[in-house]
């Protein structure tokens, strides 16, 4: 079965600086997604930025990217210039041939002024 | 609709009561997942829905729990007899195919409290 696995239940940054979380998984598929979700206060689970998983080029989003190694199965998440709006849970999700997505517990983010 | 609606947003039943929380997933989108996130915690998945096929049913907790979904559109999760640990954020989402790589939209969720 896979898993995801987020080491970090908390990350604190200041405004404007660069901040990485980190994410692990197991599986033994060969094709797969790799997602990141943030969820604020108000519950709404909003996508972040997905990640192909026979794509070696990293996904970007503006201020967010991932840096995905795929033999390590990891799969961190960037998000630089940090603002306030950036407070939040952040989860990893693995998308593979079962069709729904496996969490990882969550990294709540704090961004101080 | 513009996106996933679910009802009611917040719930207060007693225990051993049987509660339904419903959801109207995004016009044509025939994949449809309910999961569980209880306070703090992660996502757990409950069950999911792929067009006319036989749904997933294999993380559901307990035979307390059953969903049910009329064709590609409405869900409803029923979880029976109540409990203190159902209370959680029920979260329902929806797809426009059952595929890995396909973004999966989430409604706001159901807040059950159990007393």
């Amino acid at each position: 079965a896979q898993t995801v696995t987020q080491s970090q239940p908390e990350m604190s940054v200041q405004e404007a600086e660069t901040v990485t979380l980190s994410c692990t998984y197991d599986t033994s598929e060969s094709d797969y997604y790799l997602f990141w979700y943030k969820q604020p206060p108000s519950r709404q689970m909003i996508l972040v930025i997905r990640q192909e998983a026979y794509k070696q080029q990293n996904a970007t989003e503006n201020r967010f990217s991932v840096n995905f190694q795929k033999a390590a199965k990891s799969f961190s998440l960037k998000i630089s210039d940090s603002q306030l709006g950036d407070a939040a849970m952040y989860f990893c999700a693995y998308g593979g041939s079962q069709g729904n997505l496996i969490f990882g517990k969550g990294t709540k983010l704090s961004v101080k002024p | 609709g513009a996106g996933v609606s679910q009802s009611p947003s917040n719930k207060v039943t007693e225990k051993g009561k049987d509660v339904e929380l419903r959801c109207d997933p995004i016009s044509g989108h025939t994949a449809l997942y309910w999961y569980r996130q209880r306070l703090g915690q992660g996502l757990e998945f409950l069950i999911y829905f792929q067009g006319n096929s036989a749904p997933d049913k294999s993380g559901l907790p307990s035979d307390r729990f059953s969903a049910e979904r009329t064709g590609e559109s409405v869900s409803t999760l029923t979880i029976q007899r109540t409990q203190q640990e159902d209370s959680a954020v029920y979260l329902c989402a929806s797809s426009a195919l059952v595929r890995s790589g396909n973004t999966i939209y989430f409604g706001e969720g159901s807040w059950l409290t159990v007393v």
